[in-house]
């Protein structure tokens, strides 16, 4: 079984359109991340949740709304996409905030045309 | 905000060779990691320092939390074609609070 697990695994789609990548943890874990990795392959953290609470919100655009139903699932959506959001979103969860060991899933590639 | 400075960039070397490389910063973290990206995959981690001054050793892999706590270096010996990837260094604790990576040293290793 996956660990972190992310949906899609690619994403083609057009300007303007409204899109969700779903993430799944089954490690137990309190906290959960979304990052974004560029085309340079920087990685930058957008948000982070712990047991369900928004924790982190980095500068991010308000069309990207991350939700949690339950502290195995952090979703992201994203609204009125731009070509700017192509990039590889990763999902990635902790067993608590502290310490920074995080185990990432496989990564969403998003390509917005 | 904070920033991890990572060098080098890139390495292009030959199997069996040592390699060596290092992340600094200008303010003081109180964990630094060390992640391996293979292509198309998540970054997965390889070490992670808790002490300045700890040495810390993964089977090839050997880092170091440096005695400021402004730096960390990972050492990888004898090389292998799978050691091909992105090896990101990672500060945690600092005063964003939250884990900050630097940009990337990537490695490919000719046979």
């Amino acid at each position: 079984d996956t660990a972190v697990s992310q949906t899609p695994k690619y994403l083609v789609t057009q300007m303007g359109n409204d899109k969700s990548i779903k993430c799944e943890q089954n490690l137990g874990h309190d906290t959960m991340y979304w990052y974004k990795q560029d085309s340079k392959k920087f990685l930058k953290i957008m948000f982070s949740y712990n047991n369900k609470e928004l924790i982190i919100n980095e500068t991010v655009p308000n069309r990207f709304s991350p939700k949690s139903p339950d502290k195995a699932h952090l979703n992201l959506h994203i609204n009125s996409l731009e070509l700017g959001d192509s990039a590889v979103y990763f999902c990635a969860s902790s067993q608590d905030r502290v310490a920074g060991e995080l185990f990432f899933g496989e990564g969403s590639r998003l390509t917005v045309l | 905000g904070q920033q991890l400075n990572q060098s080098p960039q890139s390495m292009f070397i030959q199997e069996g060779e040592d390699v060596s490389m290092n992340c600094t910063s200008s303010s003081i973290f109180n964990t630094w990691l060390w992640y391996k990206q293979d292509p198309g995959e998540g970054p997965v981690l390889l070490i992670a320092l808790y002490k300045a001054g700890e040495l810390t050793s993964n089977g090839r892999l050997t880092a170091q939390f440096g005695i400021t706590r402004k730096d960390s270096f990972l050492n990888i010996s004898a090389s292998i074609p799978s050691d091909v990837g992105i090896y990101f260094c990672a500060g945690w604790g600092g005063s964003q609070g939250n884990l900050i990576f630097g940009k990337g040293t990537k490695l490919s290793v000719k046979p």
